[in-house]
C-alpha cells in the first residue's frame, strides 16, 4: 500500500467557520508533511512532522494549526482562514525523516474560503 | 538564498524526446527529485539523484551534476499523457524546496 489519503477532497468555508483536514498513510512513514499549493506554482511546505513530533514550521500563520495524534495520522485544523487560503492542501509522507527518501502525495484537499 | 531555475513552458511532438532542464542554487544539498504533476492531481514522483551521473527508468531519465548544480529530465518517446507539469525539487536540510514546475505540452 503506497497511498496517502486526504479527507474531504473538497471543502468550502466561511471566514468564521472551524473545520479540520485529515491526512492517512499506512506506510509505516515517519515523516509527514503539510503543502499548500495555488494554482499554476509549486507546493509550498507549511509543515514537517518528524516522528510524531512538529519539526518544521515555515512561519505558517496560527490560523492553521497542525496536529499528529498518532504515526500514521495527520490533521490541519483551520479557524478564522481568509480568502486567500483558497487552494489545494497536500498532504505528504516519507519514510526516514533524516535521509533522502521520495515523499508520497495525498491527492489534496481543494479549499475555498469565502 | 534559495533558487531553483526551470523553464515555464516547454512543447513536444509525440514519439520525440524532450529534455527540461533545473538549476539550482541553495543553502544545502540533499538530492534532487522530479515529480510529475497532472492538472488538479496530486505531484507523483518520477526520480531521485543524489550523485552525479544518470540514473534511467523506463522512458525516463534524470542527470545530476553538483559542480555545476545542475540536472535534466529526459523523457524519450513522448506520449500524450506525458502533457503535465515537471517539477524540480532539491531536499535541503528536512525539506524539499520546489522549482517554479515546467508546463509540458505534447502533440500529435
Amino acid at each position: 500500500d503506497t497511498e496517502v489519503t486526504q479527507t474531504p477532497k473538497h471543502l468550502v468555508m466561511g471566514m468564521t467557520n472551524k473545520k479540520s483536514l485529515k491526512c492517512e498513510q499506512h506506510m509505516g512513514h515517519r515523516a509527514m508533511y503539510w503543502y499548500k499549493q495555488k494554482a499554476k506554482k509549486p507546493p509550498e511546505l507549511m509543515f514537517v512532522y518528524s516522528y510524531e513530533k512538529l519539526s518544521i514550521n515555515e512561519s505558517v500563520p496560527s490560523r492553521f494549526s497542525p496536529e499528529c495524534p498518532n504515526s500514521s495520522l495527520l490533521n490541519l485544523h483551520l479557524h478564522a482562514l481568509q480568502p486567500e487560503d483558497s487552494a489545494l492542501y497536500l498532504c505528504a509522507s516519507s519514510q526516514e525523516p533524516k535521509r533522502s527518501y521520495e515523499q508520497y502525495f495525498g491527492p489534496g484537499t481543494r479549499l475555498t474560503v469565502t | 538564498g534559495q533558487n531553483i531555475d526551470q523553464p515555464t513552458e516547454m512543447t513536444a511532438t509525440e514519439g520525440a524526446i524532450v529534455q527540461i532542464n533545473c538549476t539550482y542554487q541553495t543553502s544545502g544539498f540533499n538530492g534532487l527529485f522530479w515529480y510529475q504533476q497532472h492538472a488538479g492531481e496530486a505531484p507523483t514522483f518520477l526520480s531521485y539523484n543524489v550523485l552525479d551521473g544518470l540514473e534511467e527508468k523506463g522512458r525516463f531519465s534524470s542527470f545530476l551534476s553538483r559542480s555545476k548544480g545542475y540536472s535534466y529530465l529526459l523523457l524519450k518517446e513522448l506520449q500524450m499523457k506525458d502533457s503535465a507539469s515537471y517539477l524540480c525539487a532539491v531536499r535541503d536540510r528536512g525539506k524539499l524546496i520546489f522549482g517554479q514546475g515546467t508546463e509540458l505540452s505534447v502533440k500529435p
